[in-house]
């Protein structure tokens, strides 16, 4: 079974400064996919960034980027240039790339806050 | 927005009763999936069903069941409601067959009294 660790809680960043939240996980399979939701107080949850194992590469979306360290199994986020709009829940997400469905496997999420 | 739609936002309910939750996937989706999501809590997979069939199931006992429709909405039927049921479910579509991102909708509230 898989397993999604977010160890910090809540965190909070100055509006316009960079903020990195941590993500560890738990697997035995080699390919994979993982992502970061983002649930802001209106709830509805939107994907903020999607990453491949068997990519190198760490992805990135605009303000968004991901350090992806796959012996490790560590999946953090960066956020730079922070919004007051990037005020939500954020949630790390496994999924297996083998098997019959697309479940997503979620830690318990992380609760940014951006002052002004 | 995501094109996925669920209704009603809110529910009550009382111990005992039996409560449908609607969900309308994002059009050129086939599969859905239903998630319970307990306050201050990560969602939790209750089942995914790709092309009217269930294709797998997290470890929620069988009064919890589901439907997919030919035009690939879905409802999740909850029998015999517990007050551990109140929470919030969120139902997502995607692509299946394929490792595509899912895509969520606002999710329905429902409290048990």
């Amino acid at each position: 079974a898989q397993t999604v660790t977010q160890s910090q809680p809540e965190m909070s960043v100055q509006e316009a400064e960079t903020v990195t939240l941590s993500c560890t996980y738990d697997t035995s399979e080699s390919n994979y996919y993982l992502f970061w939701y983002k649930q802001p107080p209106s709830r509805q949850m939107i994907l903020v960034i999607r990453q491949e194992a068997y990519k190198q590469q760490n992805a990135t979306e605009n303000r968004f980027s991901v350090n992806f360290q796959k012996a490790a199994k560590s999946f953090s986020l960066k956020i730079s240039d922070s919004q007051l709009g990037d005020t939500a829940m954020y949630f790390c997400a496994f999924m297996r790339a083998t098997g019959a469905n697309s479940k997503l496997t979620f830690g318990k999420g992380i609760t940014l806050s951006v002052r002004p | 927005e995501t094109g996925v739609t669920q209704s009603p936002t809110h529910l009550i309910k009382t111990r005992g009763q039996q409560v449908t939750l609607r969900c309308s996937s994002q059009s050129g989706h086939n599969t859905v999936s239903w998630y319970q999501q307990a306050l201050g809590q990560g969602p939790q997979f209750i089942f995914q069903y790709y092309r009217e069939e269930e294709n797998g199931r997290g470890n929620f006992p069988p009064r919890f069941s589901g439907l997919q429709f030919p035009n690939y909405s879905s409802e999740l039927n909850v029998n015999a409601l517990e007050l551990d049921d109140s929470a919030l479910y969120l139902c997502a579509s995607g692509r299946g067959g394929f490792r595509e991102t899912q895509y969520f909708g606002p999710g329905t509230r429902l409290l048990v009294l």
